[in-house]
């Protein structure tokens, strides 16, 4: 499979509890990005990333939220002491050079806080 | 922040009719705009793209009008089929980032 791959597909945590999701883009594209969909709306963007370096960060990623990508390969996306109000889909995409049409989703990771 | 927003949340064709699914931006500097279509549990899907430089771009069995007069885009589907049941997405693409809208979905009764 040559997609942009997220792990795991689903989590479900207790309030409080701290999770990390891993996304591996596709091998060429040296440009990650995170997004975060809650039910009935459409992507907001949450960060990007060119090859290892974090070159930009939303207003929606709170001091609770980190984002690496130590080796400019796959990424992760950790949530410190969730909120019921984390509970969304974050997905992942990945591109080469920010070129649009090469914009390639994962198919998310959706985030169930009890 | 840049807007982008939806008309219609739902819409509902008959199998083999031509689908219109319309979209509002508010950044009249934004210069580059996707269609998504996103099937439940997946990722949105690319379907096609429009520069601001064109008011039309036409795919297979889709096409794309942008009037930046009055921010509009729209996306035309023809012959729809079940498996264009999804909820679609207008984006426009700004400093490397999208921005969504709160999509459409199409129901596509057979």
């Amino acid at each position: 499979d040559t997609g942009v791959s997220q792990n795991p597909r689903h989590k479900i945590t207790k309030r409080g509890q701290n999770v990390t999701f891993r996304c591996d883009p596709i091998s060429e594209h040296n440009r990650l990005y995170w997004y975060r969909q809650t039910l009935g709306q459409g992507p907001e963007f949450l960060t990007y990333f060119q090859n290892e370096a974090q070159l930009e960060k939303s207003r929606l990623l709170s001091d609770r939220f980190s984002a690496e990508r130590p080796k400019g390969s796959f990424s992760t996306l950790e949530i410190q002491r969730t909120e019921q109000g984390d509970s969304a889909m974050y997905l992942c995409a990945s591109s080469f050079r920010g070129e649009a049409l090469g914009y390639t989703f994962g198919s998310g990771t959706r985030l169930t806080v009890v | 922040g840049e807007s982008v927003g939806l008309h219609l949340p739902t819409l509902s064709v008959q199998e083999g009719d031509n689908s219109i699914i319309n979209c509002a931006y508010s950044n009249s500097a934004s210069d580059y705009f996707i269609w998504y279509k996103q099937e439940s549990g997946k990722g949105p899907q690319f379907i096609i793209d429009i520069r601001s430089n064109m008011d039309k771009r036409q795919g297979q069995r889709v096409t794309v009008l942008l009037n930046k007069t009055v921010k509009h885009l729209s996306l035309q589907i023809a012959a729809t089929q079940p498996g264009d049941s999804a909820v679609y997405f207008c984006a426009e693409n700004n400093f490397n980032k999208f921005y969504f809208g709160s999509g459409t979905k199409l129901n596509v009764k057979p």
